[in-house]
């Protein structure tokens, strides 16, 4: 099992440019969540989704943040205007079971 | 409000025991998790109590007093691998898991 898969490993971009990050959860997993980590405010949810279905989204900071997953296998988070306060570590996990996650390497984002 | 508070960085030597304490305050619960996270790493699942009492895998065991809003994550016979962050999650709906801030556990030679 490769695990949870996220791409890209790092990126850099400008304020104002759009932002696509991308999850691949694990076969078999049903849910699927989104979650920001930064020195000052931790881990943070940002979204989760259940059969591919959107569940709760009240973490996702404001309307330049988008998710979306269209199969069972494949996850988008957008970021569009970024800001640099947006910088954070990103990750993905996915759960079968409801109490155990198991997270993706992570998404370090840069917005200069 | 809700809040999750366990102490930010614990200090001992190798095979020492460590225990990380985690009281809560949410609006709702469903049990507790505990995850490790090395520098620059994902955090890494390590154990889920729903309901009171202790469960032991290996060297960790986990607790949970659901009356107190209080759990603990004990590591006995530390080695140097276990320098890493833990953190502590409460469930407060299906799935969704509220992360405490951290402890950063330093294991000296």
């Amino acid at each position: 099992d490769a695990g949870v898969i996220q791409s890209p490993r790092h990126e850099v971009t400008e304020m104002g440019q759009e932002v696509t990050l991308r999850c691949k959860p694990i076969s078999g997993h049903n849910s699927l969540f989104w979650y920001r980590q930064t020195m000052m405010r931790g881990l943070e949810l940002l979204i989760y989704f259940n059969n591919n279905v959107p569940i709760d989204d009240s973490g996702m900071p404001e309307d330049r943040f988008s998710a979306k997953m269209p199969n069972a296998s494949f996850s988008t988070l957008k970021i569009q205007p970024s800001e640099p306060r947006d910088s954070a570590v990103y990750f993905c996990a996915s759960s079968s079971q409801g109490y155990g996650y198991t997270f993706g390497s992570g998404t370090r984002l840069t917005v200069v | 409000g809700q809040s999750l508070e366990q102490p930010s960085e614990v200090t001992a030597v190798e095979g020492a025991i460590v225990q990380i304490n985690c009281t809560y305050q949410t609006s709702g619960f469903y049990g507790l998790s505990w995850y490790q996270q090395h520098d620059g790493g994902a955090p890494t699942f390590l154990s889920y109590n729903a309901l009171d009492g202790l469960e032991e895998t290996g060297r960790f065991s986990s607790f949970l007093s659901r009356s107190d809003s209080y759990g603990y994550l004990l590591l006995q016979e530390l080695q140097m691998k276990d320098s890493a962050s833990y953190f502590c999650a409460v469930s407060v709906g299906w799935g969704k898991f509220q992360f405490g801030a951290g402890t950063q556990v330093v294991v000296t030679p």
